[in-house]
């Protein structure tokens, strides 16, 4: 199947701080990546839809000034925790959809982040 | 709104037994239905992906069913091992084909 990474998959870093997660498809170009949070013992939740070459789309509720988000190349997305605090501290994960009609989307292995 | 319920939240079965798992949507109007496993700390992997127009898709010794006209999927797991102890997600994607719906998955643990 098709290969997503992320890196790094596991960051700590003080308040106050940036913090920049990368995800990659290994092995297809993907035009369309997302972005997920997981708090434990809960669901993804969906935070933003990244396309190539254009801006990020945004989920309500979701600060596009705190999570930067840039798709530049086909197989690069980047999320960026500006400024983080504690309550930032979760799980991130990328996805990336494989172009064809099924629309079937690959994840990445996560993002553990920890705001001290 | 789409929501997507699992049930059960969590599960536990001696190794060998059959087990089913249940995930149901509250529109029926989807494009696709996904399960996925996710093991602890870590990300997704994909299981099955069944299209609206299709009943069933098999993977070895997983089958999964969509009824879409009752909002129900379900996921049969033949002859479980310790190893296929995780957790459990569905979800759909709607009918315009956009992004997925989770549901909060149902935590599996196969007992030696």
């Amino acid at each position: 199947g098709a290969v997503v990474s992320q890196h790094p998959s596991r960051v700590i870093c003080k308040s106050g701080t940036s913090v920049k997660i990368e995800c990659r498809s290994l092995d297809f170009q993907a035009t369309t990546m997302f972005w997920y949070r997981q708090f434990p013992k809960q669901s993804l939740m969906l935070m933003a839809t990244s396309n190539e070459g254009s801006k990020a789309t945004y989920e309500q509720g979701v600060e596009k000034d705190k999570f930067l988000i840039n798709h530049a190349s086909l197989t690069l997305s980047t999320l960026t925790v500006t400024s983080a605090h504690p309550e930032d501290s979760s799980f991130y994960i990328c996805s990336a959809r494989r172009p064809g009609q099924t629309y079937e989307q690959y994840f990445g292995p996560g993002t553990r982040l920890t705001v001290t | 709104k789409q929501e997507v319920t699992q049930i059960p939240a969590a599960l536990s079965v001696p190794e060998g037994e059959n087990l089913v798992l249940n995930c149901s949507f509250t529109d029926s109007a989807i494009y696709n239905l996904q399960w996925f496993r996710q093991d602890p700390g870590k990300g997704l992997t994909s299981l099955l992906l069944i299209q609206s127009s299709q009943r069933e898709q098999t993977s070895g010794r997983l089958n999964a069913s969509l009824d879409k006209s009752s909002g129900r999927s379900t996921l049969y797991i033949a002859a479980s091992q310790p190893g296929d102890s995780a957790t459990y997600l569905c979800a759909v994607r709607p009918g315009s084909a956009r992004q997925l719906t989770f549901g909060s998955g149902t935590q599996l643990t196969v007992l030696p």
